[in-house]
């Protein structure tokens, strides 16, 4: 079945920029969507079909998808948006999601 | 859009268990809902989907068996069910509205999350 990679953690300064990445084979010419939980939370999304941001998501939050990794960019990281960030695709009539990603806001 | 989860439960191995996911605010047959587990401390895990049209559905090779999917139109309400509990169920489950485009899916909006402690 097909497999998505996340780093366990990233860390960013406040105010910097925040990169998380998801990686997988040939996940260039596959569909990635991103989802936020911060703790006790139900996920939400923030990024869909690559790098189309869902209504009341802000434009700090941007996406890509290319060759062998897809990238949630978070530009100016707030306080409030440490959370952990979860990849999603689907594949072969199955959704995969990735491991997960803890964004920690320095 | 509001999914509503059913409240949480505590269960003891080999009981069974249905959990359910009400809609609101829009018109239910038109959406897919999956299902997604999220064990303690862990990541989120695809379980399956269910079309409320036909009641087709697509299972994870993971839970295919273990979990069925269902839906009652006539209150808009979809289910997840276990015949037999095991202590490794023991997760938060949330059911998600699917949002499909040319071929690919996605999840728009989130149920709160139902919480099933299984425990002898």
């Amino acid at each position: 079945s097909y497999e998505l990679s996340q780093p366990l953690s990233v860390s960013v300064a406040l105010g910097q920029t925040a990169i998380i990445t998801c990686g997988g084979l040939n996940i260039g010419v596959k569909v990635v969507h991103w989802y936020q939980q911060k703790p006790g939370q139900a996920p939400v999304l923030v990024m869909f079909r690559d790098n189309n941001r869902p209504s009341g998501i802000p434009e700090r939050f941007s996406g890509s998808n290319s060759g062998k990794t897809a990238t949630l960019t978070i530009s100016g990281a707030q306080a409030g948006d440490e959370a952990d960030y979860y990849c999603q695709v689907w594949d072969n009539k199955i959704d995969v999601f990735g491991g997960g990603t803890k964004l920690t806001v320095l | 859009v509001q999914l509503e989860q059913s409240g949480a439960e505590v269960k003891k191995p080999g009981e069974s268990l249905r959990i359910s996911c009400r809609a609101s605010g829009y018109t239910f047959t038109k959406f897919w809902i999956t299902w997604v587990r999220q064990m303690p401390g862990k990541g989120l895990e695809w379980m399956g989907r269910i079309d409320p049209t036909d009641s087709f559905t697509n299972y994870s090779p993971s839970f295919q068996g273990h979990v069925s999917v269902s839906v009652d139109t006539s209150i808009n309400t979809a289910y997840l069910q276990w015949s037999s509990l095991k202590a490794s169920d023991t997760a938060m489950y949330y059911c998600a509205r699917v949002i499909t485009v040319a071929g690919f899916y996605y999840f728009d909006q989130w149920g709160q999350g139902t919480l099933v402690t299984v425990s002898s």
